[in-house]
């Protein structure tokens, strides 16, 4: 079945830049995303990327993809408090839309100053 | 984009009862979905709910648990029925904004109901 994996926590100093791993298992997806929950808020879709593609920028976002190891990435540059949340990696199945997402459990991302 | 409401935002139940979970959207969208967030977990989709058929379900969710309407192209409600306290979750509405073309289908979520069944 299909199987999204993330590491939990991500700390970083205020400033710094803050990358979030986030692996996958079926090679047949359409489309990768992430998205942001904060705290006592729904989710806010970040950004997505085509699996064609092996690379998207968005200002302070870089999203990577390996088709091939099936691993994706988000880069946030210059990490702010606001940027602090719960960052969520989505798959969509082959038929994109027509398919629910499957999700990431979620990494916290938590901002030093 | 799609901007999408839900009500209640928030709600406490007893044991036994049912709750039921609306969700408007401001476009008209060809395909709703319904999630559970559990504390601590990730989403899990229950249903795809599409307009004018029945709702299509997930392993683990069925109808009588979690019946869902779709009555137009803008609503839909997903019911939790006969609570217990394993169902206190975030249930999220989402929309599939089908835009076609060279732009993918994309979701976009609601801000969540967050229920407790006591």
């Amino acid at each position: 079945g299909e199987d999204v994996e993330q590491s939990l926590f991500l700390s970083v100093r205020e400033g710094d830049s803050s990358v979030i791993n986030c692996t996958y298992t079926d090679s047949s997806s359409t489309y990768l995303y992430w998205y942001k929950q904060e705290p006592g808020a729904g989710l806010q879709l970040l950004t997505y990327i085509f699996s064609n593609m092996d690379m998207k920028q968005d200002q302070r976002l870089t999203v990577l993809l390996n088709k091939k190891d099936k691993h994706l990435s988000l880069r946030i540059a210059d990490t702010q408090t606001g940027d602090s949340a719960i960052y969520f990696c989505a798959e969509s199945p082959a038929g994109g839309g027509a398919d629910g997402l499957t999700f990431g459990k979620g990494t916290h991302l938590i901002i030093q100053p | 984009s799609a901007v999408i409401s839900q009500k209640p935002s928030r709600d406490i139940c007893q044991r036994g009862t049912s709750l039921t979970i609306q969700c408007q959207v401001d476009s008209q969208v060809t395909m709703m979905f319904w999630y559970r967030q559990q504390p601590g977990q990730s989403l899990t989709l229950i249903a795809t709910a599409n307009q004018g058929s029945e709702a299509t379900y997930e392993s683990g969710f069925v109808i009588d648990k979690f019946p869902i309407s779709r009555p137009n192209l803008t609503f839909s409600t997903l019911t939790v029925s006969n609570m217990s306290p394993e169902d206190s979750s975030i249930y999220l509405c989402s929309v599939d904004t089908g835009l076609g073309g060279l732009a993918p289908d994309t979701q976009y979520f609601g801000p969540g109901t967050r229920l407790t069944v006591l």
